[in-house]
């Protein structure tokens, strides 16, 4: 496709079950993000990838999330043991060859996730 | 550490101009982006700057000052359409740090 691509559009799961979230770049792009989006908040870097390799993961919040891109392409964000506090938009955004200081960043739609 | 300001909401009227503030304090910086977010919606690109001066796209400007760590985006003949959250974001190296977003309403 065109654009950053996102699935599932929105996930309801119940506290305590694993859910993965699944972003497919824009062809090309080298350097991915994943950042996390509660209302009325600006998002909140979790991880960046160079190519297939977490150059980033500082921002993960604990041991219960984990991410890979074991291609260089697509990635996968994966959330163990759920809670309720992990409710939130999950934005995966690409940029550029060379990363973002060459521009910008193109987001996807976001995967809407609520813990119940 | 790490810190960026904006407000969190703005009014303003259809027709009329409106700036959005932003402050930062960054441990680096490469440059200074304004994103426009829709409700329910992925934000977008509107503008960059890494050099202090004034960018101007359109009916959209943006201005930086990095002696000041102070940026502001300038919207002119606002219409209804520009009702959304605007995210001012710095990137470091490599990883972009984004404000909460100025909420910005405009009325007919």
């Amino acid at each position: 496709g065109a654009g950053v691509s996102q699935t599932p559009s929105n996930k309801v799961t119940e506290k305590g079950k694993y859910v993965e979230l699944r972003c497919d770049p824009i062809s090309g792009h080298t350097a991915l993000y994943w950042y996390r989006q509660s209302l009325g908040q600006g998002p909140e870097f979790l991880i960046y990838f160079q190519g297939t390799g977490a150059a980033d993961d500082s921002g993960l919040p604990n041991d219960r999330f984990f991410a890979v891109r074991p291609e260089g392409s697509v990635s996968t964000l994966k959330i163990q043991r759920t809670e309720r506090g992990d409710s939130a938009v999950y934005l995966c955004a690409s940029s550029w060859p060379g990363g973002p200081n060459t521009g910008e960043l193109f987001f996807g739609e976001g995967s809407r996730l609520t813990v119940l | 550490g790490q810190n960026i300001d904006q407000p969190t909401e703005m009014t303003a009227t259809e027709g009329a101009i409106v700036q959005i503030n932003c402050t930062y304090q960054t441990s680096g910086f490469n440059g200074l982006f304004w994103y426009q977010q829709h409700a329910g919606e992925a934000p977008t690109f509107l503008s960059y700057n890494v050099l202090d001066g004034l960018e101007e796209k359109g009916r959209f400007s943006s201005f930086l000052s990095r002696s000041k760590g102070y940026s502001y985006l300038l919207l002119k003949e606002l219409q209804m359409k520009d009702s959304a959250s605007y995210l001012c974001a710095v990137i470091g190296t490599y990883k972009y740090i984004f404000g909460t977003g100025t909420r910005l309403k405009v009325l007919a």
